[in-house]
């Protein structure tokens, strides 16, 4: 069974970072790759990057790059994401979903259930 | 970026069926993947490649594709059925994962 262990809620100031973490289990973890998605509160859902943990690569939305990060330890079975730079619109919902691609597209099968980042002064 | 148009709303009775639309130009030529999302909740996948059904998920939820509408349709609508709904697809020319904005659906 797939299962995402995401981080606890985090309060930034504006101009600091956050770092989220999502521990995986119950599959090979290289074998998928791990996305970001963000919902800030009463909105829709945003992209915002994704990780091949077999290498390393990394993908982002273009209006995250210069301020994400997503990384991978294969040790821990883990996927972290930093944002830098943070301001109130960031305060949002930052779920990691794996990856899985059927008949040439892309999809996210199993989601974490979130880690609220709130940023206020 | 590839753009996904949703209806912010939906509305239907209880046993009647609902069909939410996600428009986007020639979006018969992608994929097309959905995800319910309740209150409070993380985002489930309900239909993935145009209409297949991670298993689980009721036979009641379904999804078709053509021109420029995909629609996910769910029959004998329930009362837990009301949710927020979203469609993806990837768009190939970024690289990068594309949502619609949603649509709340309610049971009447």
């Amino acid at each position: 069974q797939v299962q995402l262990a995401q981080s606890g809620a985090e309060v930034k100031r504006p101009g600091a970072s956050v770092k989220v973490s999502c521990q995986a289990s119950g599959y090979t973890f290289i074998t998928y790759y791990m996305n970001w998605v963000r919902q800030a509160p009463g909105q829709g859902l945003e992209w915002m990057g994704m990780i091949n943990p077999s290498g390393g690569t990394t993908t982002y939305a273009q209006r995250f790059q210069g301020r994400i990060t997503v990384t991978r330890d294969t040790s821990t079975n883990t996927v972290y994401m930093e944002l830098r730079g943070l301001r109130s619109e960031d305060t949002a919902v930052y779920y990691c979903a794996r990856g899985d691609a059927y008949r040439g597209s892309y999809y996210l099968d199993s989601w974490g259930r979130g880690t609220l980042v709130t940023v206020s002064s | 970026s590839f753009v996904l148009t949703q209806p912010p709303s939906v509305s239907v009775a209880p046993g009647q069926t609902a069909r939410i639309p996600c428009g986007g130009r020639n979006i018969g030529s992608r994929s097309v993947h959905w995800y319910q999302q309740k209150p409070g909740q993380a985002p489930v996948l309900v239909v993935y490649a145009d209409s297949d059904r991670p298993s689980g998920i009721p036979q009641r939820f379904s999804g078709s594709n053509s021109g420029n509408t995909a629609t996910l349709t769910i029959s004998r609508v329930e009362a837990g059925d009301e949710a927020d709904y979203y469609c993806q697809v990837w768009d190939t020319n970024t690289d990068h994962v594309a949502f619609g904005g949603g649509s709340k659906l309610t049971v009447l």
